[in-house]
């Protein structure tokens, strides 16, 4: 079983829908990230949180908007999203024992899937 | 920046064992990850290796550094059909947060 718990497991949305993916982690990480997942394609990094403040961005089109409410919640609303964002949206959290130090293993939650009519 | 690079499919038989490779482009690498992914699942952490590493060994598993030819192995001993899965190579370091994943070779295992 993860240890990384992401609401819900299946989400369809209309492109006028304004819906949230939920992420939560109690093992005391301190970063946490969202990754998009295509059929037969790895995982896309699109934001990481590093002890609750924003330190990446990959260029995400702002119909995507992440929050990170306290170190064991991270959040991403959706609106106005496009067919082609169908996917499957993970999470992941890391034990990094600095702010933007980047070495600990990333673990993963079973991933929302997306479908967006 | 890093590429990550391993083969698409791999097929064994049972009992056999599985061998996936995986080569990266940077070597200020300095962690490198295995991980899973069953039909339909998020990622499982099978492994990983720090880069002043040769070898891991943690149960069925082995994982192989050869730092100088960034090449790195993961060698599934007796595989079973419960490990068809895709396997995932990813290389990360310092202060780069991000994880780069190989597209991911597809393990089938026949009976």
């Amino acid at each position: 079983d993860t240890e990384v718990t992401q609401t819900p497991k299946h989400l369809v949305m209309g492109m006028t829908n304004k819906k949230s993916l939920k992420c939560e982690q109690h093992m005391g990480h301190r970063a946490m990230y969202w990754y998009k997942q295509k059929a037969k394609k790895p995982p896309e990094l699109m934001f990481v949180y590093s002890y609750e403040k924003l330190s990446i961005n990959e260029s995400v089109p702002s119909r995507f908007s992440p929050e990170c409410p306290n170190s064991s919640l991270l959040n991403l609303h959706l609106h106005a999203l496009q067919p082609e964002d169908s996917a499957l949206y993970l999470c992941a959290s890391s034990q990094e024992r600095a702010q933007s130090s980047y070495n600990s293993p990333l673990h993963f939650g079973n991933g929302t899937r997306l479908t967006v009519t | 920046g890093e590429d990550v690079e391993q083969s698409l499919f791999l097929s064994v038989r049972e009992g056999d064992s599985s061998v996936i490779n995986c080569t990266y482009t940077d070597s200020s690498s300095t962690y490198l990850y295995w991980y899973k992914q069953e039909p339909g699942a998020g990622l499982q952490l099978l492994t990983y290796i720090f880069s002043n590493m040769d070898m891991k060994q943690d149960q069925r598993l082995t994982v192989l550094l050869n730092k100088k030819d960034k090449h790195l192995s993961l060698r599934i001993a007796d595989t079973q059909t419960g490990d068809s899965a895709i396997y995932f190579c990813a290389a990360r370091g310092g202060s780069q947060g991000n994880l780069i994943f190989g597209k991911g070779t597809k393990l089938s295992v026949k009976p």
